[in-house]
């Protein structure tokens, strides 16, 4: 079955330190990959995508994620986090039906 | 681009009561879905539209739930009578009929509250 796993659903970094959320996923085709964004009472912003071509996905607010096939994981990555990251990330992946299968979600936490 | 607009951001109803959204998406984009999010979890597929026509309501509550995309442009989503258990955050989303390669644009959501 089609599946997102978001191992961790807390995280605490400290201000400035890096930051990697682990994604897994079962799909049976090639995967079309996402990660979004959700801050305190907004709606869900696209970080970044991976459907083809590199396997490092560079992505807005200096977020990128590595498509690692042989691993099925597709893991956020941020050098230095700031305090305005603090939030929850969604891991997703598209179904030739034009939907999305969600995670259950990753909520970073920002330590001063 | 303007992005999905969404109305009213928040809601509180009595159970019983019944409640509307309504959802204007991204000009062109064909496809417009509604997510219900419940605190602490990921989003929750209620309703596919294709245009105008229903492609997937297989989690629709349809005892209870409604929804309907006239001319294939705005979105309503109707909910009659409310459960407590309706308490989420509503989202719509659209695309440009590729969802599943390029992503969906979200609007910033419905905060239902059912007391």
């Amino acid at each position: 079955a089609q599946s997102v796993t978001q191992p961790d659903i807390h995280i605490t970094v400290s201000e400035g330190a890096s930051l990697e959320l682990r994604c897994n996923y079962s799909y049976g085709a090639t995967p079309y990959l996402f990660w979004y964004v959700q801050s305190p009472g907004q709606g869900l912003q696209l970080l970044l995508k991976y459907f083809s071509g590199d396997t490092l996905v560079q992505g807005i607010k200096g977020f990128e994620a590595e498509f690692k096939r042989s691993q099925s994981s597709f893991n956020l990555r941020k050098p230095s986090v700031h305090w305005s990251d603090a939030a929850e990330y969604f891991c997703a992946v598209g179904a030739l039906n034009y939907q999305l299968i969600w995670g259950a979600g990753t909520k970073l936490i920002i330590k001063p | 681009e303007a992005g999905v607009a969404q109305s009213p951001r928040y809601k509180i109803i009595e159970k019983r009561q019944s409640v509307a959204f309504w959802c204007n998406p991204i000009s062109g984009h064909a496809t417009l879905y509604w997510y219900q999010q419940i605190l602490g979890q990921g989003p929750k597929l209620l309703i596919q539209f294709q245009n105008n026509g229903v492609v997937d309501d297989s989690q629709l509550p349809k005892d209870r739930f409604s929804a309907e995309r006239l001319k294939g442009v705005d979105s309503t989503l109707k909910i009659q009578p409310a459960k407590l258990e309706d308490s989420a955050v509503y989202l719509c989303a659209s695309s440009s009929g590729q969802g599943a390669v390029y992503g969906y644009t979200f609007g910033s959501g419905t905060r239902l509250t059912v007391v």
